[in-house]
């Protein structure tokens, strides 16, 4: 069955360090991978998706690799800030098409970035 | 305001007592999710309504019964839950197009089983 895993549970990094997280997947070959992020006590917010076809994605701070040979997508926060302090979910399509696409989410990884 | 909302936000109820949770969407989305998320787990899946029909039913006991009356619209009825039911329940809408579209989460309704 598909697998997703995020292999750290918790990040801890200091200000203006780059974080990178880690996504893994298994028995599957997904159109595309998305990353979210959730706040305590708040619904996940989507960041960004990148395609199969797409080796990297950037949007101000963030980079997302999709490597898929490794089955692996990297998640890159540069010059990190406080306010950056969040889990972070990495999702897997489920479907396609027309009939509403479910995501598989993993556990995500809780960063922390200290001041 | 992420255009999703849900209510309400926490819910204590009994094993024997019947609630509905609720959601709207305002993005003018075709596709309505509902997922349940407990502590050290991923998001778990459990309905999945396009164009207000029910595409996806991910093995979820009866006692959680979905509804969706038009495409703004979910609810989720609950009766004679389990405390291990006890956890964060998320709505989450999308458009459907190529099935490549991000998800939209209201921020949850927070159940509690006594």
């Amino acid at each position: 069955s598909q697998k997703i895993e995020q292999n750290s549970e918790a990040l801890n990094i200091q200000e203006g360090k780059t974080a990178t997280l880690t996504c893994n997947y298994t028995n599957y070959s997904p159109a595309y991978l998305q990353w979210y992020r959730q706040d305590p006590g708040r619904g996940p917010v989507f960041l960004l998706l990148i395609r199969e076809n797409e080796k990297e994605k950037r949007k101000e701070r963030l980079k997302v690799t999709f490597d898929t040979t490794l089955k692996q997508s990297l998640f890159h926060i540069t010059a990190s800030q406080p306010a950056d302090s969040a889990t972070y979910l990495c999702a897997l399509p489920r479907g396609s098409g027309q009939a509403g696409t479910a995501l598989i989410f993993g556990k995500g990884t809780t960063l922390s970035v200290s001041s | 305001e992420t255009g999703v909302t849900q209510t309400p936000r926490h819910l204590v109820m009994g094993m024997t007592n019947k609630k509905s949770l609720k959601c709207e969407q305002h993005l003018g989305h075709n596709a309505m999710y509902w997922y349940k998320q407990s502590a050290k787990k991923p998001l778990e899946l459990m309905f999945v309504y396009s164009l207000e029909e029910r595409v996806e039913n991910n093995s979820v006991p009866s006692r959680f019964s979905p509804e969706c009356p038009n495409s703004s619209h979910l609810f989720l009825h609950l009766h004679t839950l389990q405390p291990e039911d006890s956890a964060l329940y998320l709505c989450a809408s999308s458009q459907v197009f190529r099935g490549s579209q991000p998800q939209h989460f209201g921020d949850g309704t927070r159940l509690s089983i006594l």
